[in-house]
């Protein structure tokens, strides 16, 4: 399975955009890079996802750089309630159909008022 | 709610005895998965069901562990003589098809005296 390579934790100022990174070096060109966020005592939730292109949705941007070696999510207005752990993760289809996702350890966002 | 629910939240046990977990997926999602997450880690995958087709199970899935969705809709998973080290979250997810995200449960959380 591709690895991802995430810092431990972050910070971010209130208001101000939050830059998340990722590597993915070993990543295989049919693969999905895949964004989760896990609130304390919760379930992860989704963000975003991509293959080639950058994209956006409501809650994020996901910019993959032209190698597909690494990438960037990006919450453009960064509230309290976005301090989580986020997970950068490389999606592998399994010859059963599966979807597995390998999470890592994550980056702890926090964001200081 | 229509989110993917899961029972007991909490699960306090001796080590020695039989547990079961229930999910129960967004209604119309035919996939349904169960990760383990312990303390400080994120989840790990163990094992995937389309429709009542048990189709992939993780090394990490002992011959103590057993996984079941007798109709296709809801999902148990039981812990046969528990250890400690069976302490974790387990997460039950849902998704409606290849590609699509997946929804995860609030989790059961499991603590083996």
């Amino acid at each position: 399975d591709a690895k991802t390579t995430q810092p431990p934790s972050m910070d971010c100022a209130e208001g101000r955009a939050a830059n998340l990174p990722c590597n993915h070096s070993t990543i295989s060109g049919n693969e999905y890079v895949y964004w989760y966020r896990q609130i304390h005592s919760q379930g992860p939730q989704y963000i975003i996802h991509g293959l080639k292109n950058n994209e956006t949705n409501e809650m994020a941007s996901l910019i993959i750089t032209e190698d597909r070696k690494s990438s960037t999510l990006i919450l453009p207005h960064a509230t309290l309630r976005d301090t989580a752990v986020y997970y950068c993760i490389v999606r592998v289809a399994t010859n059963f159909g599966n979807e597995k996702l390998t999470f890592g350890t994550g980056t702890r966002l926090t964001i200081i008022p | 709610d229509t989110g993917v629910s899961q029972d007991p939240r909490h699960k306090i046990t001796k080590r020695g005895q039989n547990v079961t977990f229930r999910c129960d997926p967004i209604s119309e999602h035919n996939r349904l998965y169960w990760y383990r997450q312990t303390l400080g880690q994120g989840p790990e995958f163990l094992t995937y069901f389309q429709n009542e087709a048990q189709l992939e199970k993780s090394r990490l899935l002992s011959d103590r562990f057993s996984a079941e969705r007798p109709k296709g809709s809801f999902s148990t998973l039981e812990i046969q003589r528990t250890e400690q080290g069976d302490s974790a979250m387990y997460l039950c997810a849902s998704s409606l098809a290849l590609g699509r995200e997946l929804f995860f449960g609030e989790g059961s959380r499991l603590t083996v005296l």
